[in-house]
């Protein structure tokens, strides 16, 4: 089945600068890959995703890339601010398969 | 809309006893998926059923089981619980992937389960 690796599994930046994560997966037939935010004692919602035929998608100061020929997909948040603090978890899915997650990221963003 | 409904909310059991978990999806929705969250873990997946039949399966001992109904509506259950077995469980609801674009998982609050 899936494998995803997610990287960092902490990552604190000031405030205002970007953050970066990034995840791998295993699959060449996964063809879809969301972005979960998981605020503390909240349950996981779906900031970003992005489909095999697209390579980068941005929602405001959120973007998610994808190298499918490299299997990684990665998501960047500019102009941090002290809301973005939580767990990040990156996921992939394929057609034939269930969603594999990431093992997260708690981001800190200090004011 | 209604989102996913999890209940109960909280659960306390002893070591051994067994317990059951209930999921709501999303009206429309007829895909399930559990999942264990665990500090450090992450989402571990449990198992993921559709059309009231178990399609896929994690890497879980055969004390957790899961069952689906035909309103979509879903079960999983823990037998001869372990300390181990606390966790978060959270389930989540998506339209099929195999006749839709739109494969957003939607998460319920969770149940979260202590063994004592």
């Amino acid at each position: 089945g899936e494998n995803v690796e997610q990287h960092p599994s902490t990552l604190s930046v000031q405030e205002g600068d970007s953050a970066v994560i990034k995840c791998t997966y295993s699959d060449s037939a996964s063809n879809y890959f969301p972005w979960y935010k998981q605020e503390l004692g909240k349950r996981p919602q779906l900031i970003i995703d992005i489909r095999s035929n697209v390579g980068e998608k941005k929602d405001q100061r959120i973007a998610v890339t994808l190298n499918k020929t490299a299997k990684h997909f990665s998501l960047h948040i500019t102009e941090t601010q002290p809301e973005d603090s939580a767990v990040y978890f990156c996921a992939a899915r394929s057609f034939n398969n269930d969603m594999r997650f990431g093992a997260g990221t708690r981001l800190t963003v200090k004011p | 809309k209604a989102g996913v409904t999890q209940t109960p909310r909280y659960l306390i059991k002893t070591r051994g006893q067994q317990v059951t978990l209930s999921c709501s999806p999303i009206s429309g929705h007829r895909s399930v998926s559990w999942y264990q969250q665990t500090p450090g873990q992450g989402l571990q997946f449990l198992f993921e059923y559709f059309s009231e039949t178990q399609r896929n399966k994690g890497n879980f001992p055969g004390r957790f089981s899961g069952r689906q109904f035909s309103n979509s509506r879903s079960e999983m259950n823990v037998s001869t619980l372990e300390l181990g077995d606390s966790a978060l469980y959270l389930c989540a609801s998506s339209l099929w992937r195999e006749t839709n674009m739109n494969t957003e998982a939607f998460f319920g609050q969770g149940t979260r389960l202590t063994v004592v």
